[in-house]
């Protein structure tokens, strides 16, 4: 089946430390994104990638890194410099970054720190 | 700039009978708007999606949405809820020239047997 898969489902992050998340989609879409998500709150654009090699920050990018060295792949870092990383990550795809393409998400990744 | 809200956090119905979750945007020209389902602890699902053409998007699950330029509303709708449909729903503006999507708050609903 298509979609997007994101892994592991939960992770724990100890202070001081950098925790990579993954998202692979075999839905041959060009752009990615990944959102946080907090309770009570809408969904917010961490960073978004149109086309491999290319990305661009969010509204809430600080401490936080991406890549997309391949059209299937976008891993997010979350490193020590985010102070408040607990938080459930989304990652998301469509075929293009055009405005009448809707997204498609994966299942997310709940972090929580020790 | 694109902006939406969703008028209510919570709504409870009864099993069988209508809902109606509320959305009403703003933005500065034609927009396209969404509306997304979050079960607990899963990603969002699509259920349907305005981009200019009908102005009554059917969707999927019996979902359906009106989009009305002049109350700047697109309010989500089914004419029975059943168990199934206990969930979060999201309605989503897309942004401006970067084409971001931007999320309301959530209503969270619930149905009672």
């Amino acid at each position: 089946d298509g979609g997007i898969t994101q892994s592991p489902k939960y992770l724990f992050r100890k202070e001081g430390q950098n925790v990579t998340l993954s998202c692979e989609q075999n839905l041959n879409h060009d752009a990615m994104y990944w959102y946080r998500q907090d309770p009570g709150q809408g969904l917010r654009l961490i960073y978004y990638s149109q086309i491999v090699n290319d990305f661009q920050k969010g509204d809430i990018a600080e401490g936080y890194s991406v890549s997309r060295e391949k059209k299937e792949s976008f891993p997010l870092t979350v490193t020590s410099a985010q102070k408040n990383p607990t938080a459930f990550y989304l990652c998301a795809s469509s075929v293009t970054s055009s405005s009448n393409q809707p997204q498609h998400f994966g299942d997310g990744t709940r972090l929580s720190i020790l | 700039a694109q902006s939406v809200t969703q008028l209510d956090s919570h709504v409870s119905v009864s099993e069988g009978t209508p809902v109606l979750l509320r959305c009403n945007y703003s933005s500065s020209y034609s927009p396209s708007l969404f509306w997304y389902v979050q079960h607990p602890n899963k990603g969002l699902q699509l259920l349907l999606k305005y981009t200019s053409a009908a102005t009554l998007v059917k969707g999927i699950n019996g979902f359906e949405a009106e989009f009305k330029k002049s109350e700047t509303s697109f309010h989500l709708t089914k004419p029975s809820a059943h168990m199934s449909d206990a969930a979060e729903y999201f309605c989503v503006v897309v942004g401006g020239a970067t084409n971001k999507l931007i999320f309301g708050t959530g209503t969270l609903l619930a149905v009672q047997p």
